[in-house]
């Protein structure tokens, strides 16, 4: 069974500039998560889909992030204009809705000079 | 909001002995479920025991077992025969089974094992 899938595994970008997050969750798994997790820190979530319509987006800084999950399968996490607190790995998550663990991708590293 | 604490930012191990990872949590549901995640430096996150709250039973994998205590909300991981291996940054998580079934992850705890 492939695992969730993310990319890129790394970017660095300047503050102000804008970036994008792909991830690909477990096949059949209905819902899926972000998460900043910022060095030394737990993951904090960000938004929660469960198929493509949002549950909980209270902690998504919404005015320079954003996200969507348009057919309910692959979701892409967008950030304009980034700042340097943003620096941080972004985390997608999967879990099988109502039931279960999270299934975590590798993550992507962002680093915004 | 449920909230979930580690209050050991860091431990130490030595190797082939037993270590006790502690977590508290806060919640007014009865039913919900638990979970150890484990972070190796620069690797991905992988779940390693989970317990159900209507479950008294403690959850074990191999040589890693929980102390449930549901009416103290506490919820330690305990790793036995601690190997080189089990170094990691380990997070305790709460899952509730309300709608939404939210996550809320603890800080974490930073576990060294000295050959």
């Amino acid at each position: 069974e492939a695992g969730v899938a993310q990319s890129p595994r790394y970017k660095i970008i300047e503050k102000r500039q804008s970036v994008a997050f792909w991830c690909n969750p477990i096949s059949g798994h209905a819902t899926l998560y972000w998460y900043q997790q910022i060095l030394g820190q737990g993951p904090k979530l960000l938004i929660q889909f469960q198929n493509n319509g949002v549950v909980d987006d209270s902690q998504l800084p919404k005015d320079r992030f954003s996200a969507e999950r348009l057919k309910g399968v692959d979701s892409t996490l967008k950030i304009q204009p980034a700042k340097l607190e943003d620096s941080a790995v972004y985390l997608c998550a999967s879990s099988l809705a109502g039931i279960g663990e999270q299934f975590f991708g590798p993550g992507t590293r962002l680093t915004v000079l | 909001a449920q909230t979930v604490t580690q209050s050991q930012p860091e431990m130490s191990v030595q190797e082939a002995e037993t270590v006790t990872l502690s977590c508290t949590y806060d919640t007014s549901e009865s039913d919900y479920y638990l979970f150890w995640y484990k972070q190796p430096p620069s690797r991905q996150m992988i779940l390693v025991i989970r317990q159900e709250a209507y479950k008294q039973q403690n959850a074990t994998e191999n040589r890693f077992s929980v102390n449930f205590q549901k009416a103290a909300k506490s919820f330690s991981l305990k790793i036995s025969d601690s190997q080189l291996g089990d170094a990691a940054m380990y997070f305790c998580a709460y899952r509730s089974t309300n709608t939404g079934n939210q996550f809320y992850f603890g800080t974490g705890t930073s576990l060294t094992v000295i050959p």
